[in-house]
């Protein structure tokens, strides 16, 4: 089937740790982007990439970090430079960047 | 004024009632619309694209308005489970996506 996928769906972390979120798809999709969603807020784009080994940062990067090796994969890292990592992330694929997106099921993560 | 802005609601109706939202957008050189379905605690999906000459998937109807610049999504004989929020989004040289309206349908 294809889709999108993200993993760990739950995600602990203590203060002060990197912890990486994983985003693959087999869609053959170009672009791929990441958001993060705070309770009964909007999405906030954090880092989008059009191709492989390409990547832009989007509204609220800092504290972020990505890479962009296969044009399947788009993790991304949260700091711990991120001031407040407590959040819904929720990674997306598209064949370009003015088309519709596709959602992963997203990964909760909480900070203790 | 933001680039796209929807009102948050929420909207509540009775099952069978019909239900509109508007959405409005401030780029005039926007080129694609879709509205998009979050359940609670889920990721966005799509639920239509916007054409310009409006179109109808169901019970559901969406329309453009470029010279006010705003898209609507009509919802008739609302069921339970339409209960969500609906996401507006626009693109011009990327998806910008409302912060949504959420609708309880309630019994």
């Amino acid at each position: 089937d294809g889709g999108i996928t993200q993993s760990p769906k739950y995600l602990f972390r203590k203060e002060g740790q990197n912890v990486t979120l994983s985003c693959e798809q087999n869609l053959n999709h170009d672009a791929m982007y990441w958001y993060r969603q705070d309770p009964g807020q909007g999405l906030r784009l954090i880092y989008y990439s059009q191709i492989v080994n390409d990547f832009q940062k989007g509204d609220i990067a800092e504290g972020y970090s990505v890479s962009r090796e296969k044009k399947e994969s788009f993790p991304l890292t949260v700091t711990s430079a991120q001031k407040n990592p407590t959040a819904f992330y929720l990674c997306a694929s598209s064949f370009g960047l003015g088309n519709e997106q596709f959602f992963g099921p997203g990964t909760r993560l909480t900070v203790l | 004024r933001k680039e796209v802005e929807q009102d948050p609601g929420p909207f509540n109706v009775p099952e069978g009632a019909t239900v509109a939202f508007n959405c409005t957008y401030s780029n005039s050189a926007s080129q694609s619309f879709f509205w998009y379905r979050q359940d609670c605690r889920k990721e966005p999906k799509l639920l239509m694209s916007v054409y310009s000459s409006g179109n109808e998937d169901g019970r559901f109807t969406a329309q453009l308005n470029r010279a006010s610049q705003y898209i609507s999504l009509l919802i008739r004989d609302s069921k339970l489970s339409d209960s969500a929020t609906y996401l507006c989004v626009v693109t011009a040289d990327k998806l910008i996506f409302g912060t949504g309206t959420r609708l309880q349908v309630f019994p």
